[in-house]
C-alpha cells in the first residue's frame, strides 16, 4: 500500500522567512495530494491541495509542487508569521482510496 | 453547506468502563466517514472508515468497534477502555467522488484514569 514520509519533523524559522516541508509517496499511481495544518488542541484543516495533472499551486502565501517523476511534493509558506506555527501534514491518495498521511512537522515561526 | 458534529469534546473515564462517541455529518449524503486517533504530539493514526451504512473498515486490532447505523452517524465504542486508549479522537467525513479531501470534527480528547 501506499506510504507517506515527511520531512523535516521539526522546523524553527524566523518572522518573514520561507519555510518548506517535503514529502514523499511511493505509490506512482497516487493522484490527489492534500494538505492539512494542525493548531495546538484543534482539528488539522484542509490548507490547499494539489491533482497529478497540476505541478504547482498557490493560493496567497502557501503553495504547493508537485514532482512526479521523483514522487515527492512539497509545500511553500513565504513570510512567515507567529499564527503560522502549528503542526503541518501531508497525504496521499489514488482512485477512491482513503488517504494516507505523513506523521507531520511542527513549524514554529519566532518573531 | 456539509458541517461534522463530535461530542463529547472532552472526556474523563476510568479504566474498564465502556466508550460511546458520536459524530454526524449534516448536508451531505452517503459521505465516507473515518474515526482517528492522535497520541499527544503525534500523527494521525486510522481506526476505521466507511463508505456506507453497516459497512465497516478495521485498521488497527485493539479493542475498539465503530458502527454506523444511519448514512451520516458514526459511533465509536468500546466496552472496556484500557489506559492506553487515551488521546483526541477526530472524526472525518470525505465525498465519495475520486480524490477528495477529508474534512474534520473538533475532536474528542479521552483521558483514562
Amino acid at each position: 500500500g501506499e506510504n507517506v514520509e515527511q520531512h523535516p519533523s521539526t522546523l524553527s524559522v524566523q518572522e518573514g522567512d520561507s519555510a518548506v516541508i517535503k514529502c514523499t509517496y511511493s505509490d506512482s499511481a497516487s493522484n490527489y495530494f492534500p494538505w492539512y495544518k494542525q493548531e495546538l488542541g484543534k482539528r488539522p484543516q484542509l490548507i490547499i491541495d494539489i491533482r497529478s495533472n497540476v505541478g504547482e499551486k498557490k493560493d496567497q502565501r502557501i503553495a504547493v509542487t508537485l514532482n512526479k517523476t521523483a514522487k515527492h511534493f512539497s509545500l511553500h509558506i513565504t513570510e512567515t508569521q507567529p499564527e503560522d506555527s502549528a503542526v503541518y501534514f501531508c497525504a496521499a491518495s489514488k482512485g477512491f482510496q482513503k488517504l494516507v498521511f505523513g506523521t507531520g512537522t511542527r513549524l514554529l515561526v519566532s518573531p | 453547506s456539509q458541517t461534522i458534529h463530535q461530542w463529547p469534546a472532552t472526556l474523563v473515564q476510568p479504566v474498564g468502563s465502556p466508550l460511546s462517541l458520536e459524530c454526524t455529518v449534516e448536508g451531505t449524503s452517503n459521505p465516507n466517514l473515518y474515526w482517528y486517533r492522535q497520541a499527544a504530539g503525534r500523527g494521525l493514526q486510522l481506526l476505521f472508515y466507511s463508505v456506507g451504512i453497516g459497512q465497516i473498515s478495521s485498521e488497527v486490532p485493539q479493542n475498539l468497534s465503530a458502527s454506523r447505523p444511519q448514512d451520516r452517524q458514526f459511533i465509536l465504542s468500546s466496552k472496556k477502555l484500557l489506559l492506553s486508549d487515551s488521546g483526541f479522537y477526530l472524526c472525518a467525513w470525505s465525498g465519495g467522488a475520486i480524490g477528495q479531501p477529508q474534512h474534520f470534527g473538533d475532536g474528542t480528547r479521552l483521558s483514562i484514569l
